[in-house]
């Protein structure tokens, strides 16, 4: 069975600083894929970042980058220069293998709230 | 492109009636699965629909079913709703394949249930 774990219920950032949003995962297939979603209060879930399980390097888009750990079964979002839109939930998520088809499994989440 | 669609946005039953929620793809998005989330349980996985097919199904009960048309647009029925069943459901599409496929999600419908 496949689990993520995030410890920090909540997260207090200032504007324009960085913040490190925690995840672990258990699984025992070498074969994963690890998601970061964004659900702001609307209750839409939106895409971040991917890091695939043979992926050499950490991934990065814009202001998010994942710290992957494979050896500690961490991966880490790190978002730089925190704005006010930043304000959200933020779920770290996980697929494996090749026959778990469209399940992902989420962690409980993080809120975050970015201050002025 | 446009992007997930859901349909209705919010939704109030009441016990012992069924509800059907729709959801429309990504175009050219053939994958299509569906969540629940609530926030006792948090995200859990219902099932997955690829051409027509259901490929992958999550524990729940019987009463939740689901199936996907021609188009890739899918539909996700609940019937005997119970109050438990008040939850936000989310729809992802998807291309490629697994484990590398990333799930665009959409707006979800908004079920209470009274």
């Amino acid at each position: 069975a496949q689990k993520i774990t995030q410890t920090q219920p909540g997260m207090f950032v200032q504007e324009k600083e960085a913040v490190t949003l925690d995840c672990t995962y258990d699984t025992s297939d070498p074969s994963y894929g690890l998601f970061w979603y964004k659900q702001p209060s609307s209750g839409e879930m939106i895409f971040l970042i991917y890091q695939g399980s043979y992926d050499q390097q950490n991934a990065t888009e814009g202001r998010y980058s994942l710290n992957f750990q494979k050896a500690r079964k961490s991966a880490n979002l790190v978002i730089s220069a925190s704005q006010l839109g930043d304000s959200a939930m933020y779920f770290c998520a996980m697929r494996v293998g090749g026959t778990s088809y469209g399940k992902l499994t989420f962690g409980q989440g993080t809120i975050l709230t970015v201050h002025p | 492109k446009a992007g997930v669609t859901q349909t209705p946005r919010y939704l109030i039953k009441t016990r012992g009636q069924q509800v059907t929620l729709s959801c429309s793809p990504i175009s050219g998005h053939r994958s299509v699965s569906w969540y629940q989330q609530t926030p006792g349980q948090g995200l859990q996985f219902l099932f997955e629909y690829f051409s027509e097919t259901q490929r992958n199904k999550g524990n729940f009960p019987g009463r939740f079913s689901g199936r996907q048309f021609s188009n890739s647009r899918s539909e996700m029925n609940v019937s005997t709703l119970e109050l438990g069943d008040s939850a936000l459901y989310l729809c992802a599409s998807s291309a490629g394949p697994p484990p590398r496929e990333t799930q665009y999600f959409g707006p979800g419908t908004r079920l209470l249930v009274l």
